[in-house]
């Protein structure tokens, strides 16, 4: 069974700094395209990016509202990252990390609560 | 840009539902799939590739569409069907988009 889990969410004041994780398990994290997706309390889903694979060079595509994000992974821990920098209240949302399958997102984790507020 | 229309869907169980998605411009239908999400809950896959169910999606639940036009069709709506369905374009080189979700609610 595919299970993804994200932890690290929580309350950060403006400017600040989170780290999320993601645990994978129940399929082959090393070959897998991963990737982030946040929803804002009561508005809809926005993608923030994608990893691929090693074996796709690994390379990271961020939406360019993103600049502050950074996706990584660590395939010894089957764990994907979303390194968050300079926060705002606007990045207040619930964060989700998912799988990439023929070209839609197959699984999703149960999603991250990141409060930014003073 | 992917449009969803309408915002909301008011419709009793039993009944079908015809979702929405146009898109700024042609895509293929490799790139366009469905979401479910209910409330509390992570947004579960449907549809993908515009018109394939995902693994365990009930077959009340089909795509149709091509081009700028795609939708989300469920055939007799069930209780646990009401929610908010979304649609998104992966474009492979760049990025991928959601539209603004359409609700179904109960009438």
């Amino acid at each position: 069974e595919v299970q993804l889990v994200e932890s690290g969410g929580g309350l950060v004041k403006p400017g600040g700094s989170l780290r999320l994780s993601c645990g994978a398990s129940g399929f082959s994290f090393t070959n897998a395209w991963m990737s982030w997706v946040r929803q804002a309390p009561g508005k809809g889903l926005e993608w923030i990016g994608r990893i691929k694979s090693k074996t796709d060079y690994g390379t990271t595509d961020h939406t360019p509202v993103k600049g502050r994000f950074t996706i990584s992974r660590d395939d010894s821990r089957n764990t994907l990252y979303l390194q968050m920098n300079s926060l705002k209240t606007e990045d207040t949302a619930v964060y989700y990390c998912t799988t990439i399958s023929a070209y839609s997102l197959d699984f999703w984790g149960q999603g991250a609560l990141v409060t930014v507020s003073s | 840009v992917l449009t969803q229309s309408p915002g909301t869907l008011s419709l009793s169980p039993g009944d079908r539902a015809t979702l929405s998605c146009r898109a700024s411009q042609s895509v293929s239908n490799r790139y366009l799939a469905w979401y479910q999400q209910k409330p509390g809950q992570a947004p579960r896959l449907l549809i993908s590739g515009a018109s394939s169910r995902a693994t365990g999606i009930p077959d009340r639940f089909s795509g149709s569409g091509s081009g700028t036009d795609f939708t989300l069709t469920i055939s007799r709506l069930e209780p646990e069907d009401f929610a908010v369905y979304y649609c998104q374009h992966y474009d492979t080189s760049l990025s991928l988009s959601f539209g603004g979700g359409t609700k179904v609610e109960i009438k």
